[in-house]
């Protein structure tokens, strides 16, 4: 079945270090990815995707690139802030059919330290 | 333009009660869905609605969990009775629907606490 395995947290970093955080997939045909993020006390947000191979996802600073090679879609930052202090989630939905389902990964803690 | 809403926000109760929880999606939103996360875990969906009609419950543990949605708007999801391992956040979440490149939306939660 799908599958989402991300890096075990917690990390943390200082203001304006470089964030990796690694996510890999186990998936038949060709799924969607996401990252999510969950400030504290809030939902979860969309903070970036990819639909195809090679595709970039970015937002607010952060990036993300969908490797079917290696099954991949590590989220990094240039240069984080206190403010990225949160929980992300990477997440796959398959394609395919009318059920758009995500399946998440265990989630990692940033915390980000000025 | 107002986000997905839950109520309650907080709830515990004792095992083998009842408890009921509340989404309104997104105004126009076709899909909706009800996730549980557990603590330490992604949310896991367990069940989606397209309108008023369920597309997938396969992961809803039907012997004791339900839910509708009603006119395909709002919906509700109960638990009766409760378990203990049922502590969890209850997360809902909305989509324009209809395609699957559409991002959902989701609500705060709400934590279950079961004693």
């Amino acid at each position: 079945g799908n599958s989402v395995t991300q890096m075990e947290g917690p990390v943390t970093l200082s203001e304006e270090a470089f964030l990796t955080i690694n996510c890999t997939y186990t998936a038949t045909g060709y799924p969607s990815l996401f990252w999510y993020v969950q400030y504290p006390g809030e939902g979860l947000q969309l903070l970036l995707k990819a639909t195809k191979a090679d595709d970039k996802g970015s937002n607010k600073g952060f990036e993300a690139t969908y490797r079917k090679e290696t099954t991949s879609f590590h989220l990094e930052k240039g240069s984080v802030q206190v403010s990225d202090s949160a929980v992300y989630f990477c997440a796959l939905r398959y394609s395919g059919g009318s059920n758009y389902k995500l399946t998440f990964g265990k989630g990692t803690l940033l915390t980000v330290n000025p | 333009e107002a986000g997905v809403a839950q109520s309650p926000r907080y709830k515990i109760i004792e095992k083998r009660q009842s408890v009921a929880f509340w989404c309104n999606p997104i105004s126009g939103h076709a899909t909706l869905y009800w996730y549980q996360q557990i603590l330490g875990q992604g949310p896991k969906l367990l069940i989606q609605f397209q309108n008023n009609g369920v597309v997938d419950d396969s992961q809803l543990p039907k012997d004791r969990f339900s839910a509708e949605r009603l006119k395909g708007v709002d919906s509700t999801l109960k638990i009766q009775p409760a378990k203990l391992e049922d502590s969890a956040v209850y997360l809902c979440a909305s989509s324009p629907g209809g395609w699957e490149t559409d991002t959902q939306y989701f609500g705060p939660g709400t934590r279950l606490t079961v004693l």
